[in-house]
């Protein structure tokens, strides 16, 4: 089966411009969680959705937002960029978001933003 | 949340087992130990993961100690394609928040 799907890649973008990246989750898939990977901070947790609602976010300022459709499709969008949002983007899908720990995440290869 | 300690780099032979370790001494009875691994500029591969018991799949296994305050990720015959940073993790298990906190990692390196 297919597995986790960013898009874009690759992206360049100017300081002060906005960026949405999307993520397809695994088929059946209902938890998208989204990353941030810089050298210097590591992978750092953005937020989780499940059932097209945020369901936990992480330490990140409001200018990093993100919305789930009803096909568990994700989108994270990145207003007035700043350099510092040079990163790499992982987007992670999960059969579910709960109480249990027996679920794995699958990750995508990434969308890595250049702010220019 | 549980935090982890894992030791910053370990080589590996080729074709020797790699023994990767991992503290996680404030860990809750109902925290699951999961490991990733992150090769170059890819998105984190699942591993494994446990509870209590020890855990074997066709990549590795996962030895816990019986008070849980540490693990052991064992990858029986290394592969020059097993060179990657390695994350110990451990999920909290709170209703809504299946987020992953990743330490720094152990970047292992398999050498021929």
């Amino acid at each position: 089966k297919a597995g986790v799907t960013q898009t874009p890649r690759y992206l360049i973008k100017t300081r002060g411009q906005q960026v949405t990246l999307s993520c397809s989750p695994i088929s059946g898939h209902r938890s998208v969680s989204w990353y941030q990977q810089t050298p210097g901070q590591g992978l750092q947790f953005l937020f989780e959705y499940f059932s097209e609602t945020q369901r936990n976010k992480g330490n990140f300022p409001g200018r990093f937002s993100g919305r789930q459709f009803s096909n568990s499709r994700s989108e994270m969008n990145v207003s007035t960029l700043e350099l510092g949002d040079s990163a790499l983007y992982l987007c992670a899908s999960s059969l579910a978001a709960g109480t249990g720990g027996s679920y794995g995440y699958t990750f995508g290869s990434g969308t890595r933003l250049t702010v220019v | 949340d549980a935090k982890t300690t894992q030791p910053p780099s370990m080589d590996c032979a080729e074709g020797r087992a790699a023994n990767l370790p991992c503290n996680h001494s404030t860990i809750s009875g109902n925290e699951y130990v999961y490991w990733y691994r992150q090769i170059h500029s890819q998105g984190p591969q699942y591993i494994i993961h446990g509870l209590k018991n020890n855990e074997t799949n066709e990549m590795a296994s996962l030895i816990i100690t019986e008070d849980r305050k540490s693990s052991t990720l064992i990858l029986p015959h290394a592969t020059l394609r097993d060179t990657a940073v390695y994350y110990c993790i451990v999920r909290v298990a709170t209703a809504g928040a299946n987020n992953l906190f990743f330490g720094t990692g152990t970047r292992l390196t398999v050498i021929p």
